[in-house]
């Protein structure tokens, strides 16, 4: 079974600085997706990012970044000039190609930006 | 695009009740999921639909629960005889299909078993 690890409950950044939400994960498969999920206080669950384990190019969107390291299992996110608006629970999720897509979450981080 | 819709947010009920919540996905979106959220932690997968058919359930899904998606649109969830650690928010995320895996999620529905 495919499992998705976050090992930092917490983290917390400064303003305008960045920071990098760590996450591993275990799958036997070898084409598969992988995601940052966005989760703010009482609001929905929104998608940051997605990278497709077949491309070995780190995925980007504006201040949001990947590093994907496939033979180490490694996916974080690095988000950069941090502000106030993405302080949010994130959840790094997993999903293989071939069955259905859905999703396999960690456990999530909770980021706390600092002004 | 109105976004994926449940109904209702919040439902408080007691032990032994049965309770049915509602979905609306993305109205071109063929994939309807279902994710239950207990506090701090990411979400489990439930089941999910393609079109009107159920293809995958979790062996969370025990036999108090069941999911339909008459006519491949709407979704509900019936927890029949409610328990305690049925406690939890219920996430419904929709998507286009086979070619796109992006999950879009609704709002989620917030039970609470007294």
């Amino acid at each position: 079974a495919q499992t998705v690890t976050q090992s930092q409950p917490e983290m917390s950044v400064q303003e305008a600085e960045t920071v990098t939400l760590s996450c591993t994960y275990d799958t036997s498969e070898s084409d598969y997706y992988l995601f940052w999920y966005k989760q703010p206080p009482s609001r929905q669950m929104i998608l940051v990012i997605r990278q497709e384990a077949y491309k070995q190019q780190n995925a980007t969107e504006n201040r949001f970044s990947v590093n994907f390291q496939k033979a180490a299992k490694s996916f974080s996110l690095k988000i950069s000039d941090s502000q106030l608006g993405d302080a949010a629970m994130y959840f790094c999720a997993y999903s293989p190609e071939t069955s259905g897509s859905r999703l396999t979450f960690g456990e999530g981080t909770q980021l706390t930006v600092n002004p | 695009d109105t976004g994926v819709s449940q109904d209702p947010r919040h439902k408080i009920t007691k032990r032994g009740q049965n309770v049915t919540f509602r979905c609306d996905p993305i109205s071109e979106h063929n994939r309807l999921y279902w994710y239950r959220q207990t506090l701090g932690q990411g979400p489990e997968f439930l089941t999910y639909f393609q079109n009107e058919a159920q293809l995958e359930k979790s062996r969370l899904l025990s036999d108090r629960f069941s999911a339909e998606r008459p006519k491949g649109s709407f979704s509900t969830l019936e927890i029949q005889r409610t328990e305690q650690g049925d406690s939890a928010m219920y996430l419904c995320a929709s998507s286009l299909g086979v070619y796109s895996y992006e999950q879009y999620f609704g709002p989620g529905t917030r039970l609470t078993v007294t």
